[in-house]
C-alpha cells in the first residue's frame, strides 16, 4: 500500500537542484510531503489536494498529476538545511484521514 | 505551541514483557496515529484512531494493540514483545476542518530495544 518513491538517495551542492517522486499503484486523492531532519520528528511541508495542484514552500514546490497518480517535490537552490530524508504519503481511500508513507528519500547537501 | 508528547523516549524491554507506549496530544485532535519506522522502510502505519474508542488497523497491526479511552491520549501495546518489535515508533496527531489541512503533528518517537 506505501507509495513509492525515487531516488531512495540523492546527494546534491549548495545551490543544485533536486526532484523526488512519489507514485502510487491506487488512486491518489491527495498528497503530503513531510520531511524529517536526522534525530528529529517529521514536519509537514505541504498537501497537495487536487490533480494539477502545485504548491511552494520557502523554495520548495510540489506538483500532483492525479491522472498519473504521481507527485513530484522540486527543491530548488538547495541548502544545507535542506538536507533530510522526505517522505510523501497519501489516504488509503478517499475521504479517509488515515495516511500512509513511502519508504522516504535522503536527501544530503553538502557545502 | 502545539504538541505531541510521547511519555518514553527510551526503552529497553526482555522478550514477552508487555509494553505501553503513550502518547498526548493537546490539540484536541480527532484523529491519531501509531507508525513505526525502521532504516529503509519508511514510516508504515501500525493503527489509526479516529475517535475515542475508534480505531482502524494499519498495514503492520499484527502483534500490537491499541486504547483510545480519551480523545488526547492514544497508547500503543505490545502484549508480548519481541526482537523484531526493536525499533522507533512515532505517535501523530491530526484534524480536518476549516482553514486544516490535516496536517499530521509527530511527537519526538520512542525508541524500543527488545532483548
Amino acid at each position: 500500500q506505501q507509495p513509492v518513491q525515487s531516488p531512495q538517495a540523492v546527494i546534491l551542492r549548495e545551490g543544485e537542484d533536486a526532484v523526488i517522486n512519489c507514485s502510487s499503484s491506487k488512486a491518489l486523492y491527495s498528497v503530503h510531503w513531510y520531511r524529517q531532519k536526522h534525530g528529529e520528528a517529521p514536519v509537514f511541508l505541504m498537501i497537495l489536494l487536487k490533480g494539477g495542484e502545485q504548491k511552494g514552500h520557502e523554495k520548495i514546490s510540489a506538483s500532483f498529476n492525479e491522472k498519473k497518480q504521481q507527485s513530484s517535490l522540486y527543491l530548488t537552490a538547495s541548502q544545507l538545511s535542506y538536507s533530510g530524508t522526505y517522505f510523501c504519503g497519501r489516504p488509503t481511500q478517499g475521504g479517509s484521514e488515515k495516511l500512509v508513507f513511502g519508504k522516504g528519500t535522503k536527501l544530503t547537501v553538502n557545502p | 505551541d502545539v504538541k505531541v508528547t510521547q511519555s518514553s523516549r527510551y526503552l529497553v524491554k526482555r522478550t514477552g514483557e508487555k509494553v505501553f507506549l503513550e502518547c498526548v496530544q493537546d490539540m484536541d485532535h480527532e484523529n491519531m496515529f501509531w507508525y513505526r519506522q525502521d532504516p529503509g522502510l519508511g514510516l508504515r502505519l501500525i493503527y489509526f484512531s479516529y475517535d475515542v474508542k475508534m480505531k482502524e488497523k494499519g498495514d503492520i497491526p499484527e502483534g500490537y494493540s491499541v486504547s483510545r479511552e480519551k480523545k488526547e491520549r492514544f497508547s500503543l501495546i505490545l502484549e508480548s514483545a519481541s526482537t523484531n518489535q526493536t525499533s522507533m515508533y512515532l505517535c501523530a496527531s491530526s484534524s480536518w476542518g476549516p482553514g486544516n489541512g490535516g496536517e499530521l503533528f509527530f511527537g519526538e518517537g520512542s525508541r524500543l530495544t527488545v532483548l
